[in-house]
């Protein structure tokens, strides 16, 4: 089943902060999160790990909580860069099987 | 420089034609993945390969079909009988627990 990403989208001035949520139904082993811009291709931001691992880059930052199977991708101090559509996916299975994504978040940050 | 190359960029069929999308990755990767994205669905897994000469159906493989003769590759062929495949799609590979690498996309258009 396809996790539900809210808000659906949000509209920032430069330098607010944003919260990004991602919930699944399933129990899940990893959540990914990426931004995709208009007509790009998706990039990889992070990965949250069952047991609290996380990679990926270091301005970004996030939250798992396995036992509500949700994520949070928090964005602070936004710059014009941020706009996009964020996507999570999610993997229940722990093995390649390919991810399960949301819907996506539109961010559009304002000057 | 490594990544994943998708050619072409777009792409248009006629009615019961078949087309074929090439990916290739010289990421070393071994699992790869076929999405397709339509506005406001998100991504929506198609087919994935683990290893090579095996793959695996994703949620909507129905019309698609696909190989993996070389670790490098993994091409997708839209058959005549996948009625509505008008959508962008994407390429992507990953080692294990980690971020996906995706290419920039075929756009493909029926005519």
């Amino acid at each position: 089943q396809q996790p539900v990403q809210s808000p659906q989208a949000v509209i920032l001035r430069e330098g607010e902060d944003a919260v990004i949520n991602c919930s699944s139904s399933k129990a899940l082993y990893s959540v990914h999160w990426y931004r995709q811009k208009h007509g790009e291709a998706p990039v990889f931001l992070m990965i949250l790990l069952k047991g609290g691992e996380q990679k990926g880059h270091e301005k970004i930052s996030a939250s798992f909580n396995e036992k509500k199977q949700q994520s949070s991708l928090y964005l602070t101090a936004s710059q014009l860069s941020y706009s996009g559509t964020y996507f999570c996916g999610t993997d229940s299975g722990g093995g390649a099987d390919g991810l399960t994504f949301g819907k996506g978040t539109h961010l559009i940050i304002q000057p | 420089d490594g990544g994943i190359t998708q050619s072409p960029k777009y792409l248009f069929r006629k009615e019961g034609q078949n087309v074929t999308l090439s990916c290739e990755q010289n990421l070393n990767h071994d699992a790869m993945y076929w999405y397709r994205q339509d506005p406001g669905q998100g991504l929506r897994l198609i087919y994935y390969s683990q290893i090579v000469n095996d793959f695996q159906k994703g949620d909507i493989a129905e019309g698609y079909s696909v190989s993996r003769e070389k670790k490098e590759s993994f091409p997708l062929t839209v058959t005549s009988a996948q009625k509505n495949p008008t959508a962008f799609y994407l390429c992507a590979s990953s080692p294990n627990s980690y971020g996906y690498t995706f290419g920039s996309g075929t756009r493909l258009t029926v005519v």
